[in-house]
């Protein structure tokens, strides 16, 4: 079965940091782009940041650049979200989610449950 | 940044009748769409891609069409389990969401 599990949330105060991480299994993590998605309270869905397959290209929203970084492991099947500075409107569910067919940008076939990320004081 | 925009923001339909849900983008996305369904403490799941593809499992009362900037999602026949939240994503320019279609029951 394929899966992606998140953890790594929780709460913060604005300025502050966290690493989320997502682990996959039942697919071949490492010939997949993998991004993250978040969804802010009762708003809808924001792409985040993207990861090449082998790691070397990445990209980002325009509000989380020079603040996110996100990385993987492939000898571990894991995507990473590391979120610095982190401000009030970064608050939201964040999801890892895998692409249809591996691709930079695509559609996505699998999510994990998602990680609560709360920015406050 | 393509923006997507959803309408109506709330369709109140009753089980059996048809829905048809809008998704319109600020710029050409070819076929690059794609439909979701979202349902309250769950993470989305995917229906739809190129517009009118069905993901696998997905039952044949979904259908999408479009291209271009005007795309519809329809559900032929509601079921119960179809009152939900729906999104449409371009993929292509990076990726944007609509502010989704929530379907509930009239």
């Amino acid at each position: 079965e394929v899966q992606l599990v998140e953890s790594g949330g929780g709460l913060e105060q604005p300025g502050g940091s966290l690493r989320l991480s997502c682990a996959a299994s039942g697919f071949s993590f490492s010939s997949y782009a993998m991004s993250w998605v978040r969804q802010a309270p009762e708003k809808g869905l924001e792409g985040v940041a993207v990861i090449g397959a082998s790691g070397g290209s990445t990209y980002y929203v325009d509000s989380v650049k020079g603040r996110f970084t996100i990385s993987r492991d492939n000898s571990k099947n894991t995507l990473y979200l590391q979120m610095n500075s982190l401000r009030v409107e970064d608050m939201a569910i964040y999801y890892c989610a895998k692409p249809v067919r591996g691709l930079v940008i695509d559609v996505f076939d699998v999510w994990g449950q998602g990680t609560v990320v709360t920015v406050s004081s | 940044e393509i923006v997507m925009t959803q309408s109506p923001v709330t369709l109140s339909v009753s089980p059996g009748e048809r829905a048809t849900l809008s998704c319109r983008a600020s710029q050409s996305v070819s076929s690059n769409l794609a439909w979701y369904q979202q349902k309250p403490g769950q993470a989305p799941r995917l229906l739809i891609y190129g517009a009118s593809t069905r993901a696998t499992g997905i039952p044949a009362r979904f259908s999408g069409s479009g291209s271009g900037t005007e795309f519809t999602l329809t559900i032929s026949s509601l079921q119960s389990e179809d009152f939900a939240l729906y999104y449409c994503q371009q993929y292509n320019t990076w990726f944007t969401f609509g502010g989704g279609t929530k379907v509930e029951i009239k």
